[in-house]
């Protein structure tokens, strides 16, 4: 039943220890977002891939990279996390080229806390 | 340019009352339009959406809204609040499907 799925729910990284998040899915979406939310904030874009093509939000630090390996798979490396990364980050698919399939899809989400 | 504006960060009404959440867009294009909502250390769920059929809509767990272009709003009821619709809820509008605005979140209370 799972569509969106992301691994780990939670993530506790060092400061400055790269660490990555993985998202899934199972909707062959050709679009796959990473939004990072901090506490009582709505989702910040960090980036998507529209089928292979990586599109980088224009604040987003240099520090987040990502990675599309496939259709089905996403990932998120965070290079060197500060205290200031500590966050939700939101992994989210949507199917663009059908206007009645508008619509994005959530994963659970990967709280990541840096210590 | 799109965004999407969300008046009053925090709701509360009483179980039992009306549930009113404000969505207010800026759209050069026709939008899509959204509603979410987001339980504690959870995802978004889709609340309901609207793509250009009936301004009216529909969704799940009672919540409707209403796409007024005149207006250019997309507000959220729900007739009679339950303490399990407290959460966030966030609008959000796109018209590529490609890129997506959200609000700034509304968090409503529901009281006893």
């Amino acid at each position: 039943d799972a569509m969106v799925i992301q691994n780990p729910r939670y993530q506790v990284t060092q400061f400055g220890k790269p660490v990555t998040l993985s998202c899934s899915q199972t909707l062959n979406h050709n679009v796959m977002y990473w939004y990072q939310q901090k506490s009582s904030q709505a989702p910040k874009l960090l980036f998507h891939y529209y089928d292979k093509d990586f599109n980088n939000e224009a604040d987003t630090p240099d520090n987040f990279q990502s990675r599309r390996p496939n259709t089905s798979f996403c990932f998120l490396d965070i290079r060197s996390p500060g205290l200031g990364d500590a966050a939700m980050y939101l992994c989210a698919t949507s199917r663009v080229g059908r206007e009645d399939s508008y619509e994005q899809y959530f994963g659970p989400g990967t709280r990541l806390t840096v210590t | 340019a799109q965004s999407v504006t969300q008046l009053g960060s925090h709701v509360s009404v009483s179980e039992g009352a009306l549930v009113l959440l404000r969505c207010n867009y800026s759209s050069s294009v026709p939008p899509y339009l959204f509603w979410y909502v987001q339980y504690p250390n959870q995802g978004l769920q889709l609340l309901l959406k609207y793509t250009s059929a009936a301004t009216l809509v529909k969704g799940i767990n009672g919540f409707e809204a209403e796409f007024k272009k005149s207006e250019t709003s997309f507000h959220l009821t729900k007739p009679s609040a339950h303490m399990s619709d407290a959460a966030e809820y966030f609008c959000a509008v796109t018209n590529t499907g490609n890129q997506f605005y959200f609000g700034t979140g509304t968090s409503l209370t529901v009281i006893p």
